[in-house]
């Protein structure tokens, strides 16, 4: 079975510019998950779908962050302008139920450089 | 008070021995706690989960949880240089969506 897999790997972008990331969870997985972990910190929740309904985006930090999951099959994450604080490493995770008793299998991550 | 607190480390082990990682967490709310492993570049990988008060073990690995006292701990014995990595410590606090709130990570180097 496949797991989670993110596109691109590495993004390297100037401040002003538009990026999206792609994130495909594991098949059969409704509940899909951003993150994001800056230089130095924790990784910290973005958002939560469950198909392709937002079901919690309290840690998105502001409004030039917009997910999607139309289908309720892949994800992506556009970052619209893209400022110097956006850059870390954004990672998703897939989960077959919702709540708190259910595991979450990370992807390998986006790694985005905002010069 | 961070949420979710976890001594960064490094945690330096012998080969063979018992390595240690604690966390402890500030919401009594929360309702479940997970260990993830993270080599360098690498996605975090789950390795444990433990819901309840009490020990939970698996192969080399046990999670010790202790609501009470609002500490996890995971324990590997008869380590290995492999399992030099990253431990995170992730605890869910909301029932609806399991987000999950991590510590910065302890890091483990074990020495042949």
């Amino acid at each position: 079975e496949a797991g989670v897999t993110q596109f691109p790997s590495h993004s390297v972008i100037e401040k002003g510019q538009t990026v999206t990331l792609r994130c495909d969870p594991i098949s059969g997985h409704d509940n899909l998950y951003w993150y994001r972990r800056v230089m130095g910190k924790e990784i910290k929740f973005l958002l939560h779908f469950v198909k392709e309904s937002k079901q919690d985006e309290s840690g998105m930090p502001n409004n030039r962050f917009l997910a999607e999951r139309t289908g309720g099959t892949y994800s992506t994450l556009k970052v619209q302008p893209a400022e110097l604080e956006d850059s870390g490493v954004y990672f998703c995770a897939s989960s077959q139920g919702q709540g708190s008793y259910n595991e979450q299998f990370f992807g390998p991550g986006t790694r985005l450089t905002v010069l | 008070q961070k949420e979710v607190e976890q001594n960064s480390g490094p945690l330096s082990v012998p080969e063979g021995a018992i390595a240690s990682l604690n966390c402890t967490y500030s919401d009594r709310g929360s309702q479940s706690f997970f260990w993830y492993r993270q080599y360098s570049g690498k996605s975090p990988e789950l390795i444990m989960s433990i819901y309840s008060n009490g020990d939970k073990e698996d192969g080399r690995f046990t999670a010790q949880l202790n609501k009470a006292s609002q500490y996890v701990s995971l324990l590997i014995r008869d380590s290995q240089p492999s399992d030099s990595a990253t431990y995170l410590c992730a605890v869910s606090v909301s029932s609806n969506t399991g987000k999950l709130i991590f510590g910065q990570g302890t890091t483990l180097q074990v020495k042949p």
